[in-house]
């Protein structure tokens, strides 16, 4: 069974400050990892994921994450937060390796930017 | 971008109705999913669906609800008798299918229900 730890429900970050959202996962075989972004009243969507090729993965408006085995660990970061970066993230891991694509999904963690 | 649209955005109904959701997945690809977020809640599987059947399911998949795929471009849930616990928002997904793809999702379908 796979399950998805994130620290922190809510975190808030001054603008040009990094952005740090720390996700911890444990999974019976080699994971699938992502990260989704979900804007107020909006859908999930996908900022970057890791399938097995490069452990430092780029996303989209800036966001990077990196796969550390040794430390189940798929933690997303951004140099310099910017206002519109204030959303819900939700870090997610699937088995795809075993053949199912089924998502399952942190509890979120919540990103304020202060002016 | 190719993406996942779901109908309606938001939907008020009372309890003990039915209630029908409807999503049409990216066009070529082979697996769809429902999701449902309580609100405060993490987002959490419902179902799967592959060649025209359910592959997987939660256990908060029971009796009361149903998915469907009635032509080549819908997919569909179904609540047969809505409970409070049941207002939420519920997510449409789909994906290609090999590994390393990346799973879409719709915007979202609000279910309230009073």
């Amino acid at each position: 069974a796979q399950s998805v730890t994130q620290l922190g429900s809510h975190v808030s970050v001054s603008e040009g400050a990094l952005v740090l959202l720390r996700c911890n996962y444990s999974s019976s075989v080699p994971p699938y990892l992502f990260w989704y972004v979900q804007y107020p009243n909006q859908g999930l969507q996908l900022l970057l994921k890791y399938t097995s090729a490069a452990t430092l993965v780029k996303g989209i408006n800036g966001f990077e994450a990196e796969f550390k085995k040794s430390e189940t660990s798929f933690h997303l970061t951004k140099p310099s937060a910017h206002m519109s970066d204030a959303a819900e993230y939700f870090c997610a891991v699937s088995d795809q390796g075993a053949g199912s694509y089924q998502l399952t999904f942190g509890k979120g963690t919540k990103l304020s930017v202060i002016p | 971008e190719p993406e996942v649209t779901q109908t309606p955005s938001h939907q008020v109904t009372q309890m003990g109705q039915e209630v029908i959701l409807r999503c049409v997945p990216i066009s070529n690809h082979l697996y769809f999913y429902w999701y449902r977020q309580i609100l405060g809640q993490k987002v959490e599987f419902l179902v799967s669906f592959y060649n025209n059947e359910i592959s997987e399911k939660s256990e908060i998949f029971d009796d009361q609800f149903s998915v469907e795929r009635p032509d080549g471009s819908n997919f569909t849930l179904k609540i047969r008798s809505t409970k409070l616990e049941d207002s939420a928002m519920y997510f449409c997904a789909s994906i290609l299918g090999p590994p390393g793809n990346t799973i879409y999702f719709g915007e979202g379908s609000w279910l309230t229900v009073v």
